[in-house]
């Protein structure tokens, strides 16, 4: 059974530029969250979708987006890039996080912003 | 809201000794979820463990396994036989069941195994 797949997972932008992350989550798993992790701030979560709903949000600026497809791929979108915007984002998928169903992870996409 | 404290930022330890990582949470929730996370170089967060809150049997997994206290809101990983591939960093997570319910991190801890 093929794990979370993200894609790309290095990618260099330029500040002001936008960017989109994608994620294939676990065959079967319909909740798919987000997360930045950065050496200053930790893992954060930026938003979670189920069934093509985006059910949660985190504490980021609207510059961050994302959208889910029927098929529970998801996408995220980064507007206007900033330096601070370095990071790994993850990719997580569950059956259903709300029920405690355990989460897994991708492999992250490494952004970093000149 | 809840939070996750791991206050322990490095620990190392001798290849085939036992280590205990340690973890504090804070919530209102009855109902939740925690997990311990691996880290190693590669970046992919790896599952350790995962305890239910309303179990009161300490889940193992091969050499990995925890002391979950309930009421003092304490959650730790032991792991036995250290190898040197246990070398990365582990994450404590916490997840309330329910509405608006994410996953809450610690800060990580580095566990180094040394040869």
């Amino acid at each position: 059974k093929a794990g979370v797949t993200q894609t790309p997972r290095y990618l260099i932008k330029t500040r002001g530029q936008q960017v989109t992350l994608s994620c294939s989550p676990i065959s079967g798993h319909r909740s798919v969250s987000w997360y930045q992790q950065t050496p200053g701030q930790g893992l954060q979560f930026l938003f979670e979708y189920f069934s093509e709903t985006q059910r949660n949000k985190g504490n980021f600026p609207g510059r961050f987006s994302g959208r889910q497809f029927s098929n529970s791929r998801s996408e995220m979108n980064v507007s206007t890039l900033e330096l601070g915007d370095s990071a790994l984002y993850l990719c997580a998928s569950s059956r259903d996080s709300y029920s405690g169903n355990t989460i897994y992870f991708g492999e992250g996409s490494w952004l970093t912003v000149v | 809201a809840q939070t996750v404290t791991q206050s322990q930022p490095e620990m190392s330890v001798q290849e085939a000794e036992t280590v205990t990582l340690s973890c504090t949470y804070d919530t209102s929730e009855n109902n939740y979820y925690l997990f311990w996370y691996k880290q190693p170089p590669s970046r992919q967060m790896i599952l350790v463990i995962r305890q239910e809150a309303y179990k009161q049997q300490n889940a193992t997994e091969n050499r990995f396994s925890v002391n979950f206290q309930k009421a003092a809101k304490s959650f730790s990983l032991k792991i036995s036989d250290s190898q040197l591939g246990d070398t990365a960093m582990y994450f404590c997570a916490f997840i309330a069941t329910g509405a608006n319910s994410k996953l809450t991190f610690g800060k990580g801890i580095t566990l180094s195994v040394r040869p």
